[in-house]
């Protein structure tokens, strides 16, 4: 069984400040992490995934995440956020194959 | 653009009535996601397909929905007689399905079918 708590329904910040977006994770098996972006009526974009290897990654747009074991975290951070950030953000725990968890996403307000 | 895509895009029906979508996956992927994403939610599995075999189905599936593969190509995710409660976004992705790929195997989303039933 899996599943993931995404802490904070809505995160606001001032442009040009850090963005953090946290992502707690339960999973069987060793997971396969993953942040996905979703603007307004469009469908999902990746924006990182964690498999195997080196636990911080880099992904789109000036993201990265770092894959956590003992805390069982998966945090998505951007130095320095842009108004063109604002979206939905979504943590998953999404298997080589078959059915895949999808936290509740934390919605990301930028104030100029 | 080479990427999923879905239609259509909105859907409005009376309850009762019975609806279907289509999905066009990326070309030459093997694998293929139907979700329902509802307001405030993230996306919610439904059901997937490896080529035109459906593999797993969630228990979010009633007997109402069916989801078909014919060809291991484009896909369609019918619902019989619509409820309110069907209302929600409907998405579909479709990822490549490597042989052993762990989780490498990254689904792509399509722009998702929004479905209001009144």
């Amino acid at each position: 069984a899996q599943s993931v708590t995404q802490l904070g329904s809505h995160v606001s910040v001032s442009e040009g400040a850090l963005v953090l977006l946290r992502c707690n994770y339960s999973s069987s098996v060793p997971p396969y992490l993953f942040w996905y972006v979703q603007y307004p009526n469009q469908g999902l974009q990746l924006l990182l995934k964690y498999t195997t290897g080196a636990t911080l990654v880099k992904g789109i747009n000036g993201f990265e995440a770092e894959f956590k074991k003992s805390e069982t975290s998966f945090h998505l951070t951007k130095p320095s956020a842009h108004m063109s950030d604002a979206a939905e953000y979504f943590c998953a725990v999404i298997p080589n194959a078959g059915k895949s968890t999808f936290g509740d996403g934390t919605t990301l307000t930028v104030k100029p | 653009d080479t990427g999923v895509s879905q239609d259509p895009r909105h859907k409005i029906t009376k309850r009762g009535q019975n609806v279907t979508f289509r999905c066009d996956p990326i070309s030459e992927h093997n694998r293929l996601y139907w979700y329902r994403q509802t307001l405030g939610q993230g996306p919610e599995f439904l059901t997937y397909f490896q080529n035109e075999a459906q593999l797993e189905k969630s228990r979010l599936l009633s007997d109402r929905f069916s989801a078909e593969r014919p060809k291991g190509s484009f896909s369609t995710l019918e619902i019989q007689r619509t409820e309110q409660g069907d209302s929600a976004m409907y998405l579909c992705a479709s990822s490549p399905g490597l042989a052993g790929g762990g989780g490498t195997d990254t689904q792509y989303f399509g722009p998702g079918t929004r479905l209001t039933v009144l």
